[in-house]
């Protein structure tokens, strides 16, 4: 049982528009999560993260929403670049847990169309 | 450059071979772990380490075996592998003090074939 899902496996977006990676959840007990990014032949790195007791985290062209009613995150990316070309994974933590046990999402692969 | 170095990059082995990957971090962390991605499936833990210490096993079966030393190398023992451990294993690292929004730092990877 999925416990972080990325439905859409890939998305397609024309440089300078923006890019919506969307995220669901289902355990209540994930109070912070992170976005990374992996191009291919690469591990993930860490892009931004977020706190459940914020909606909103901002980092340059980067955004994080988080929904907690509705359990779901989304990333927005504007304006969107070739060099974003890669796949984005979704994860979540519950810091009673430990923090040592973070559970990732499938993943998207967001191409930018130049 | 992430800080976490795994060699080797590739690796194809027979089911009765043994090999192992490693894993060095130069981050001055404190824990370090092990992934496995599959096609199509999500990153999955298999092992924690923090302060040389296993925390976390992830149900894994005994054929892999983890070793860390101490707390800058990380070593994945692999024995009688099958060929549906095919996949790509990612080492990561991280402060590991336990505190929210902890960030993991991750290797190359080592894509592992089984034949």
């Amino acid at each position: 049982d999925q416990q972080v899902k990325q439905n859409s496996p890939s998305l397609s977006v024309q440089e300078g528009r923006i890019s919506i990676l969307n995220c669901d959840y289902t355990n209540s007990m994930f109070d912070y999560f992170l976005w990374y990014k992996k191009y291919p032949a690469e591990g993930p790195t860490f892009l931004i993260s977020i706190s459940s007791i914020k909606d909103k985290n901002e980092d340059g062209r980067f955004t994080v929403f988080l929904n907690k009613s509705a359990k779901h995150l989304s990333l927005h990316i504007v304006p969107s670049q070739p060099g974003d070309s890669a796949v984005y994974f979704c994860a979540a933590g519950a810091s009673g847990a430990g923090s040592y046990q973070l559970t990732f999402g499938k993943g998207t692969k967001l191409s930018v169309i130049p | 450059e992430t800080g976490v170095t795994q060699t080797p990059r590739h690796l194809v082995m027979g089911m009765t071979n043994k090999k192992s990957l490693k894993c060095e971090q130069h981050l001055g962390h404190n824990a370090m772990y092990w992934y496995k991605q599959s096609a199509k499936k999500p990153l999955e833990l298999m092992f924690v380490y923090s302060l040389e210490e296993r925390v976390e096993n992830n149900s894994v079966p005994s054929r892999f075996s983890p070793e860390c030393p101490n707390s800058s190398h990380l070593f994945l023992h692999l024995h009688t592998l099958q060929p549906e451990d095919s996949a790509l294993y990612l080492c990561a690292s991280s402060l590991g003090q336990g505190v929210s929004n902890e960030k993991l730092f991750f290797g190359s990877g080592t894509q592992l074939s089984v034949l």
